[in-house]
């Protein structure tokens, strides 16, 4: 079955820290990638989308993602992360079949 | 301003209630959904329309209907609430694909509590 994995439940870092949040599907066929971000008490929002070309793609606030196809992962990075980035990450894989599954979130906690 | 909206925002009642959680989108888009997520969890899709009259079951399970007579409107209806339906309900939208894979943008959420 198609699914997705997150590997931390839960991150916890101090502000200016480096971030990568590991995602991983299961599915052979054609995807398409997102990373949402659900800061508290907000809505679901995107943060990036990976549909064709460069595997590096670039989002708001600072963050990327590196699609490697190989490894069907889509692993979200930031290089200093903020007390402000504190929030749920949750990655997203959309099938050809028109069917975006979800992962079960990572919770960011940043510290000051 | 073009959003989702989402009421109630929370909801606690009694089993054996019906009830009904409202979505209303101002996006101008035809595809939308109902998603339910536990907390800590990941969300997994309950239904889902194309447009008018069109409903899809989704992956989960769901005791829940929906029904969609107008574009920005896409309510869902639990005939009679169970402590087992206790969860966040989310409802979002996006553009018909026709190819293009484009992202979903989400309302609030309503929390239901199911005494």
């Amino acid at each position: 079955a198609q699914s997705v994995s997150q590997h931390n439940h839960h991150v916890i870092l101090s502000e200016a820290a480096s971030l990568e949040l590991g995602c991983n599907y299961s599915y052979g066929g054609t995807v398409n990638l997102f990373w949402y971000v659900q800061y508290p008490g907000q809505h679901l929002q995107l943060l990036l989308k990976y549909f064709s070309g460069d595997p590096l793609v670039k989002g708001i606030k600072g963050f990327e993602a590196e699609f490697i196809k190989s490894k069907f992962s889509f692993n979200l990075r930031k290089p200093s992360v903020q007390w402000s980035d504190t929030a749920e990450y949750f990655c997203a894989v959309k099938t050809s079949y028109d069917k975006v599954i979800f992962g079960p979130g990572t919770s960011l906690s940043v510290i000051p | 301003e073009a959003d989702i909206y989402q009421t109630p925002r929370y909801l606690v009642i009694g089993t054996g209630k019906k009830i009904t959680l409202e979505c209303s989108q101002t996006m101008g888009h035809d595809k939308m959904y109902w998603y339910q997520q536990d907390p800590g969890m990941e969300l997994h899709l309950i239904h889902y329309s194309y447009g008018v009259n069109s409903t899809e079951k989704g992956d989960l399970s769901s005791e829940s209907t929906v029904s969609r007579i107008r574009t920005e409107h896409f309510p869902l209806t639990l005939e009679s609430a169970r402590p087992s339906h206790t969860s966040q309900y989310l409802c979002a939208s996006s553009e018909v694909s026709g190819g293009a894979y484009n992202e979903q943008f989400f309302g609030p959420g309503t929390r239901l509590t199911v005494l």
